[in-house]
């Protein structure tokens, strides 16, 4: 089945700088992979998401890249900011599988002032 | 306000107690999702329903179990509890399968404290 890794575990960054998270996958068959972010105390929810026909997506300072070669793909924040301090979570789903979305482990972002 | 609503909020018991979790998804999703989330942990996926029928499992424990009723809520019933099943218990629920393009709109949650 699929698995899913993500690194780093934690991330910190001075603020304005860029940060990058990457997530590898096992299933050449996976096709949909979104990110969500849960900020302290609060739900998770979605940020971005890519379909595997697409190699980036990008949603203002967020933006997301599939290299379904390497079966990776990563989220980008550029000039971080304190509110994008979060842990934030990978996904991948495949039709091998039933479209059951198999998550990372997630990633701890760290915004220095 | 993701539109998903979970009750209790907070729930304190002792162990070997038995307690259940209501999730009310948005209205009309179909699909209901149940994690746990220790402490600085990742989120554990627990089961899935779609329409009334279980779809998914994962790393859900025998003295847990859920169902979806057909009003589309759905309770998890978690029994025999030990201080380890302390955590956060979200409900998501999506309009079709999350992992085929359905974004998953998460509840506030359930803080389960076993004493």
């Amino acid at each position: 089945g699929e698995n899913v890794e993500q690194h780093p575990s934690t991330l910190s960054v001075q603020e304005g700088d860029s940060a990058v998270i990457k997530c590898t996958y096992s299933d050449s068959a996976s096709n949909y992979f979104p990110w969500y972010k849960q900020e302290l105390g609060k739900r998770p929810q979605l940020i971005i998401d890519i379909r595997s026909n697409v190699g980036e997506k990008k949603d203002q300072r967020i933006a997301v890249t599939l290299n379904k070669t390497a079966k990776h793909f990563s989220l980008h924040i550029t000039e971080t900011q304190p509110e994008d301090s979060a842990v934030y979570f990978c996904a991948a789903s495949s039709p091998d599988s039933n479209y059951q979305l198999i998550w990372g482990a997630g990633t701890k972002l760290i915004i220095k002032p | 306000d993701s539109g998903v609503t979970q009750t209790p909020k907070h729930l304190i018991t002792a162990t070997g107690q038995r307690v259940t979790l209501r999730c009310s998804p948005r209205s009309g999703d179909l699909s209901v999702y149940w994690y746990q989330q220790s402490l600085d942990q990742g989120l554990q996926f627990l089961i899935q329903y779609y329409n009334g029928e279980e779809r998914a499992k994962g790393n859900i424990l025998e003295r847990f179990s859920a169902q979806q009723f057909p009003d589309l809520h759905s309770e998890l019933n978690l029994s025999s509890l030990e201080l380890g099943d302390s955590a956060l218990y979200f409900c998501a629920s999506s309009g079709g399968l999350a992992g085929a393009y359905n974004e998953q709109f998460f509840g506030p949650g359930t803080r389960l404290t076993v004493l």
